[in-house]
């Protein structure tokens, strides 16, 4: 199966800045079609996930544009160019690039 | 709007079974790949199972496969993930998630709220 690791594990952030979460792959995840499924959800306390990004870089429906998504190959990044409070939770990237889908372990945000 | 609800969890001994469920409304629910994501108190998220649109291909992950079963009702706009012989291993909230093809690779856009399976004696 492949592995995501994502980096750091914890993030404390302070308000009004900006944060970025690392998310590496043990394969590439260029499909054949040539894109790439990388997802990006986001977990509130309490909450259920929600997707913020897929295929790299395209945000859902609703999503800020603070919120922004890069990468190729093995190597993809979240950016929230300046946190807010409400972006508080746990990140998870997750490929379904390659069967089966899997998730990183999460990147705890916190505010400072 | 989109919604998916999800019921049937509970305290459960070791070796028992549980049906999990899942209603959805406010979209075709007859025309989207289904699936079961899990996760263990305080751990990450694990896909656990999705499910066709028709039903006609079901896959699962391996330490769920040969115990579990997902299936789907179009008539009724419901999921189920039947679970027997459960393990302690297998305590986790279960979310019931809009998409999991491995064609379109287009997944979990909607999740429910959850519904929380504890496996003890």
């Amino acid at each position: 199966d492949v592995v995501l690791i994502q980096s750091p594990l914890s993030l404390p952030v302070t308000l009004g800045q900006p944060a970025s979460i690392s998310c590496r792959s043990s394969q590439r995840l260029v499909y054949s079609d040539g894109n790439i499924y990388l997802n990006w959800f986001h977990q509130r306390p309490g909450q259920s996930p929600r997707r913020l990004i897929y295929k790299v870089s395209n945000r859902d429906s609703g999503v800020p544009d603070r919120f922004s998504g890069s990468g190729s190959g093995t190597d993809f990044t979240l950016k929230i160019s300046r946190v807010e409070a409400e972006d508080v939770g746990v990140y998870y990237c997750m490929q379904a690039t390659i069967w089966p889908p899997t998730f990183g372990q999460g990147t705890k945000v916190e505010i400072k | 709007e989109v919604q998916l609800v999800e019921s049937g969890g509970g305290l459960v001994q070791p070796g028992g079974s549980l049906r999990l469920s899942c209603a959805a409304s406010g979209f075709s629910f007859d025309t989207n790949w289904m699936s079961w994501v899990r996760q263990a108190p305080g751990k990450g998220l694990e896909w656990v199972a999705n499910i066709k649109e028709d039903g006609s291909a079901r896959y699962y992950v391996d330490s769920v496969k040969g115990r579990s079963t997902i299936s789907r009702d179009n008539a009724k706009n419901s999921l189920y993930l039947q679970m027997s012989n459960l393990r302690a291993e297998d305590t986790a909230v279960y979310y019931c998630a809009r998409g999991g093809s491995p064609l379109s690779h287009d997944y979990f856009d909607y999740w429910g709220r959850g519904t929380l399976v504890t496996v003890s004696s």
